[in-house]
């Protein structure tokens, strides 16, 4: 049973590119989270989604980020026009139908995003 | 807004001590609260889960203790050994949330 798969591991991008990550989640696994990590700073919440429904999106920020988690494929967070301060650390999470009180969040090994 | 602190920042023990980290959240209301360990250039891995209900779990070497009432969680590592040395992270989730909140690790290294 494969683990959550994120790619690309590393991703390089210029200024007013746009970002395409993308989560595979653990088998059986139909709930998608994507948190983010910048420098020096904890994981910060951005996206919670079911297959085609975001559940919760209030740590994403307003403008040029967008997140969707199709009925086939993998979710996609995409960041259009990318700035210097979009760098950081992306992780995607995974779980089963509702975490309950017993329930571990599985991470993938991350998108590391550098814009330069 | 509920807040994660953990406390030290960073820790260096020689090998074979025991140690204890702390973890302290400012909302008492949580569903339960999670030990991660991330390696660098890694992902993160779950090390314990306490729910709200309980007081404390034990994986091998592990040991977590959770005080909802005072907001503090330890982490206690016994034997401590080099392949220990990453960044420990303390996260809790509210009940009717679906988020993690994080505090920002604290980063342990054993030496040999």
């Amino acid at each position: 049973n494969a683990g959550v798969m994120q790619n690309p591991r590393h991703l390089v991008r210029r200024r007013g590119q746009e970002a395409r990550l993308r989560c595979s989640p653990m088998k059986g696994h139909s709930h998608v989270y994507w948190y983010r990590q910048l420098p020096e700073e904890g994981l910060k919440f951005m996206v919670y989604l079911q297959k085609e429904n975001i559940i919760d999106e209030s740590g994403m920020p307003k403008e040029r980020f967008s997140a969707e988690f199709p009925k086939e494929g993998p979710s996609i967070l995409r960041i259009q026009q990318v700035v210097r301060g979009d760098s950081a650390a992306y992780f995607c999470a995974s779980s089963p139908p509702s975490l309950s009180g017993n329930e571990k969040l599985f991470f993938g090994s991350g998108t590391q995003l550098s814009v330069l | 807004k509920q807040e994660v602190t953990q406390i030290p920042a960073a820790l260096s023990v020689p090998e074979g001590e025991n140690l204890v980290l702390n973890c302290s959240f400012t909302d008492s209301a949580i569903y339960n609260l999670q030990w991660f360990r991330q390696d660098p250039g890694k992902g993160l891995t779950s090390l314990l889960l306490i729910q709200s209900s309980q007081r404390e779990q034990t994986s091998g070497r592990l040991n977590a203790s959770l005080d909802k009432s005072s907001g503090r969680s330890t982490l206690y590592i016994a034997a401590s050994q080099p392949g220990d040395s990453a960044t420990y992270l303390c996260a809790v989730i509210k009940g009717g949330s679906e988020k993690l909140v994080f505090g920002k690790g604290t980063k342990l290294t054993v030496n040999p």
